[in-house]
């Protein structure tokens, strides 16, 4: 079984300022890991992915994120955020190498202030 | 990238009434096709899996006979809710892939059942 927990609904920061999104996964298997990014009446988008290669993973848009199996975490991380940055945030994790069986995690928004 | 768009983006109808959502891949042959659906504030949970050309397999607690999915051809999947009722009322997202690479999702369909 696979579970994907994101630990913060929301998260507000200023423009320019780093940005945190938080993600805790459960896998029986060495896991395949996403973050996807849905802005308002969009498709999801993917950002980037980790499959058992480095373990930090660079995305687009500035993004990137670092798989560390000893804390079951993958967070999402940029070093200064922009106005159009604000969406929704998901954690994804599937339990093969392929895209087959995606369990999302509930989604983090994230605002961005002036 | 490839884009996947779904029709309506909304649809408001009433109990007892069947809707049909209709998911296409615009510029790739999607040999699979997947169903999400949202709930508020909720993770996407995955509904069923269609292949072109054969019959959908449905997740555990999914009612194959009230959301009936048709993946006819290798471009467009069909979701049907039959006789809907106000508890079905969702966010419904899409996605499609080629031969087990990333998955595209549509923008989803905001269904209302009154």
């Amino acid at each position: 079984a696979q579970s994907v927990t994101q630990l913060d609904s929301h998260v507000s920061v200023s423009e320019g300022t780093p940005v945190l999104l938080r993600c805790n996964y459960s896998s029986s298997y060495s896991p395949s890991l996403f973050w996807y990014v849905q802005h308002p009446n969009k498709g999801l988008q993917l950002l980037l992915k980790y499959t058992s290669a480095a373990t930090l993973v660079k995305g687009i848009n500035g993004f990137e994120a670092e798989f560390k199996k000893s804390e079951t975490s993958f967070h999402l991380t940029k070093p200064s955020a922009h106005m159009s940055d604000a969406a929704e945030y998901f954690c994804v994790v599937s339990m093969n190498s392929g895209y087959s069986t995606l369990t999302f995690g509930k989604g983090t928004m994230l605002l961005v202030s002036p | 990238g490839a884009v996947v768009s779904q029709h309506p983006s909304r649809v408001i109808c009433k109990s007892g009434t069947s809707v049909k959502i209709e998911c296409r891949s615009l510029d790739f042959q999607a040999t699979t096709m997947f169903w999400y659906r949202q709930f508020p504030k909720q993770s996407l949970m995955l509904m069923a899996t269609s292949n072109e050309g054969s019959k959908a397999t449905y997740e555990q607690g999914v009612e194959k006979d009230k959301f009936l999915i048709n993946h006819a051809s290798l471009t467009l999947s069909t979701l049907t809710v039959t006789s809907a009722h106000p508890e079905d009322s969702s966010f419904y997202i899409c996605s499609a892939t080629d031969r087990g690479n990333e998955q595209f999702f549509g923008p989803g369909t905001r269904l209302t059942v009154l």
